[in-house]
């Protein structure tokens, strides 16, 4: 299995509320990244988990949280979001944790909207 | 920081015909990636040069690296309308755990 996944496709949701979002890989690959990319600009990182663990958050917001919850899973919990949070989600994995070392896989993404 | 700055930042051209993107970068880097993004999907990876490295090939796609002048290309031969995507070119942030990409070319191949 040579693929990242990542459901929900599409997500509508409003400032109140909580909802997350969640990526799968089962390469064995040790990292794992949230980006945010807004139309026709370049994907932006948010977070870096390193063998399960925060290794890198670029000044994300409070609202946004993530979770690894093992090597395969990576979830991001987000809570009172603004309108301007819309966007695609895309979650990628590498073989190591080298980051920039190594070519990432990503997922389809998940496109966010919120009302 | 920003990274990649790619040129031109759109192109459209006629199928069959050859594609060139360049992409610049700020610092020193140990490799450069180049990714593909068909519209609101997922990136693909599609070759990756070391800076010891000056060319490299994959199929129809060759990417040079000049370290030089913080410089590479992306050219891509005998253009199929599947091609149409937009292409982002990416360096690693020295000494950090990250990629940071260019702003990205977006190919229009004409059938």
């Amino acid at each position: 299995d040579t693929e990242v996944t990542q459901t929900p496709k599409h997500l509508v949701m409003g400032m109140t509320n909580k909802k997350s979002l969640k990526c799968e890989q089962h390469m064995g690959h040790r990292a794992m990244y949230w980006y945010k990319q807004k139309a026709k600009k370049p994907p932006e990182l948010m977070f870096v988990y390193s063998y399960e663990k925060l290794s890198i958050n670029e000044s994300v917001p409070s609202r946004f949280s993530p979770e690894c919850p093992n090597s395969s899973l990576l979830n991001l919990h987000l809570h009172a979001l603004q309108p301007e949070d819309s966007a695609l989600y895309l979650c990628a994995s590498s073989p190591q944790t080298s980051g920039g070392l190594d070519e990432q896989f990503f997922g389809p993404g998940t496109r966010l909207t919120v009302l | 920081s920003q990274q990649g700055e790619e040129d031109p930042q759109a192109l459209s051209i006629q199928e069959g015909e050859n594609a060139t993107m360049n992409c610049s970068y700020k610092t020193s880097i140990n490799n450069l990636q180049w990714y593909r993004q068909n519209s609101g999907r997922g990136l693909v990876h599609l070759i990756l040069i070391r800076s010891n490295e000056r060319e490299k090939h994959s199929g129809r796609l060759r990417v040079t690296l000049d370290t030089s002048k913080k410089s590479s290309s992306l050219l891509i031969t005998a253009s199929r309308a599947a091609d149409t995507a937009s292409y982002f070119c990416a360096t690693d942030d020295q000494g950090a755990q990250k990629l940071v990409f260019g702003q990205g070319t977006r190919l229009t191949i004409n059938p």
